[in-house]
């Protein structure tokens, strides 16, 4: 069954609003992943915050994590064109050690010149 | 120089063939693994090998194979093609130290008429 599900499923705004995009979970895990999809091209990782951890910053992007809650939001700062994507996110839950990540549907993101 | 390679990059076929999906990575990783993505996006992981050995095996029909002749390659072949497999196959690499973060390929799109 699908482990992470994004909210909401699409995203329009303007270029240097913030975005903020929600995901929810089901089981522990060891970390929670975001990642980025251009149209028609691989997915690129972007930041990784792990089950201890409740914030983390990479430039632009800020990531929350509450394992109580089983959730987490990424928050994209000043946004531009170029972030037009579909943004993921990935859980890594307790399984024996292997990397078996679990993807929810995404966030079609949308930021308008 | 590309990390995560996949060939062909467009698959388009006809019901009851059978095709090979290649994926190389140049990166030194020791897993790969193979995602099937929907026409909704939803992103499913399939299999995943661990130098050579396979350690990640979803509910996949067996008409799948997945085969990694050496570290750097999982090739993926799929028999009796039906309708339902008509998807985007990502292939990704992960190394030990760093088993979080998968390196995606561009993806091979594959179409069952």
């Amino acid at each position: 069954s699908q482990q992470g599900e994004e909210d909401p499923q699409a995203l329009s705004i303007q270029e240097g609003e913030n975005a903020t995009m929600n995901c929810s979970y089901k089981t522990s895990i060891n970390n929670l992943q975001w990642y980025r999809q251009n149209s028609g091209r691989g997915l690129v990782h972007l930041i990784l915050i792990r089950s201890n951890e409740r914030e983390k910053h990479s430039g632009r992007l800020r990531v929350t994590l509450d394992t109580s809650k089983k959730s987490s939001s990424l928050l994209i700062t000043a946004s531009r064109a170029a972030d037009t994507a579909s943004y993921f996110c990935a859980t890594d839950p307790f399984s024996g050690g292997y990397n078996k990540l679990i993807f929810g549907a995404g966030t079609r993101l949308a930021v308008h010149p | 120089d590309t990390a995560v390679s996949q060939t062909p990059k467009y698959l388009v076929t006809q019901m009851g063939n059978d095709k090979s999906i290649k994926c190389e990575q140049n990166l030194g990783h020791d897993t790969m693994y193979w995602y099937k993505q929907d026409s909704k996006k939803f992103l499913k992981i399939m299999f995943s090998y661990n130098n050579k050995e396979l350690i990640i095996n979803e509910t996949v029909p067996n008409r799948f194979s997945p085969k990694s002749p050496d570290k750097a390659h999982l090739n993926l072949h799929i028999n009796s093609l039906e309708l339902g497999d008509s998807a985007v196959y990502f292939c990704a690499s992960s190394s030990r130290d760093s088993q979080e973060t998968q390196y995606f390929g561009p993806g091979t799109r594959l179409l069952v008429l």
